[in-house]
This record gives structure tokens, C-alpha cells and sequence, in this order.
């Protein structure tokens, strides 16, 4: 069964990196994934498409600061010299014929 | 620009019907399936339903399926979603969202709009 996991919490300092994990369930390493921001009271925003080699599209407008990565089963999202705007919960998103599927999300809190 | 904006949401009450409506611009309407996620209160983001380009195809969630009905007016650049036999549980602003990629609904979604809530409550 293709599940999403991510980690409920993160925080990094001002200024700082962090990195943000969505694991893909056994048997299903090679899917591609999406990362979506939501900023509080807002609706989501998409952030990147990323594939399980690394490569990566981001959306319109979105700062270089943003990267994404692989490794197996696992896409990251690393965010560097964070901003109090980055405050938000991120989802990662995978799809298939007729099906959405969305990680729990992880709310990343600047220190 | 792409915009997408939701309306129609609203206290109702259990075992009621609603119709939620999204309004689009900035692109082809015609040309991209059309989705509507959800989120209760606190939780995180739920697929609800999908349409194809054309409508001529729709997938739902099972926790709506049988209950909630995805359609669209492309000569109006307009996504609907009728939902009938609501429960407390359906409590949530629902999201309409854009497929990346013209024609397939096998895709990301890379716009949002900002929602529309949804209260189903005696």
C-alpha cells in the first residue's frame, strides 16, 4: 500500500538549513513526489516536483533557498538561511491513476 | 496569473447538500483536470475528487463516493462539487487544485486556491 510519512514537527533557527524527510512506503522508491507549503491560515502552495534521481522542477516564483533530493525511498526538502515566513506546514503529495495521496505534513517552526 | 476561487461553503446542517464552486483564470480551463482536497480543522490535506479535461471521467475518495458528485462547465471556466448526505465529519475547507500537466489527472497539483469552509452542524 503506497503510504506517505513525514515527521510531525521540525525547528530550525533563523538563518539556519533544515531539511524535511517524506519516506515512501516499501515498494514504491522509484515514485516522483510534490512539495506544498502552507503558511498559516493560507492555502497550500506548490513548491517543487521531485523525482527519485534528485532532479527537481520548482513552481513559479519560488526562491532558490528551496531544494530538493533523494535517496531510496526517501525525498527531502531542504530549506536554507531560513526566513520567519517559512513558518508553515509542508505536505508532500504522490499520485496515481485516479488517486491523490498526501503525506500527514510536517510543521517546521523558526526559532 | 492562475487564479482559483472557491465559493459556496457555509454551515449546514447533518444530512444536507451543498454545492461548492470554484472559479478559474489564467489558463486553459478546458485543457487540465481539476481536483478538490480538503482539510478538517487542525488536520492535514485529504484528496476528496478528481475530473478529467473533458468530465468525461471522475474519481472520488472513498470517504465520499456515493455521496458527492465532481462536475464542471468548461464554456464558464468553472469546477463544481455537489455534496449531499453531509456528516460532521465533512467539516473542512475544501481546496479547489490544478493538475500540472494538460490532459491527465496522473500529475501533480501546482495551484491552489485559498479554500472555502464548510461546517456541517445541528
Amino acid at each position: 500500500q503506497l503510504v506517505l510519512t513525514q515527521s510531525p514537527s521540525a525547528s530550525a533557527s533563523l538563518g539556519a538549513s533544515v531539511k524535511l524527510t517524506c519516506t515512501l512506503s516499501s515498494g514504491h522508491s522509484s515514485y516522483a513526489i510534490a512539495w506544498h507549503q502552507q503558511q498559516p491560515d493560507k492555502g497550500p502552495r506548490y513548491l517543487m516536483k521531485l523525482n527519485s534521481d534528485g532532479s527537481h522542477s520548482k513552481g513559479d516564483g519560488i526562491p532558490d533557498r528551496f531544494s530538493g533530493s533523494s535517496s531510496g525511498a526517501e525525498r527531502y526538502l531542504t530549506i536554507s538561511s531560513l526566513q520567519s515566513e517559512d513558518e508553515a506546514d509542508y505536505y508532500c503529495q504522490t499520485w496515481g491513476t485516479g488517486i491523490q495521496l498526501f503525506g500527514g505534513g510536517t510543521k517546521l517552526t523558526v526559532l | 496569473e492562475v487564479q482559483l476561487l472557491e465559493s459556496g461553503g457555509g454551515l449546514v446542517q447533518p444530512g444536507g447538500s451543498l454545492r461548492l464552486s470554484c472559479a478559474a483564470s489564467g489558463f486553459t480551463f478546458g485543457s487540465y483536470a481539476m481536483s478538490w482536497v480538503r482539510q478538517a480543522p487542525g488536520k492535514g490535506l485529504e484528496w476528496v475528487s478528481s475530473i478529467s479535461e473533458s468530465g468525461s471521467s471522475t474519481y472520488y475518495a472513498d470517504s465520499v463516493k456515493g455521496r458527492s458528485t465532481i462536475s464542471r462547465d468548461n464554456s464558464k471556466n468553472t469546477l463544481y462539487l455537489q455534496m449531499n448526505s453531509l456528516r460532521a465529519e465533512d467539516t473542512a475547507v475544501y481546496y479547489c487544485a490544478k493538475f500540472r500537466n494538460a490532459m491527465t489527472t496522473v500529475t501533480y497539483f501546482d495551484y491552489w486556491g485559498q479554500g472555502t469552509l464548510v461546517t456541517v452542524s445541528s
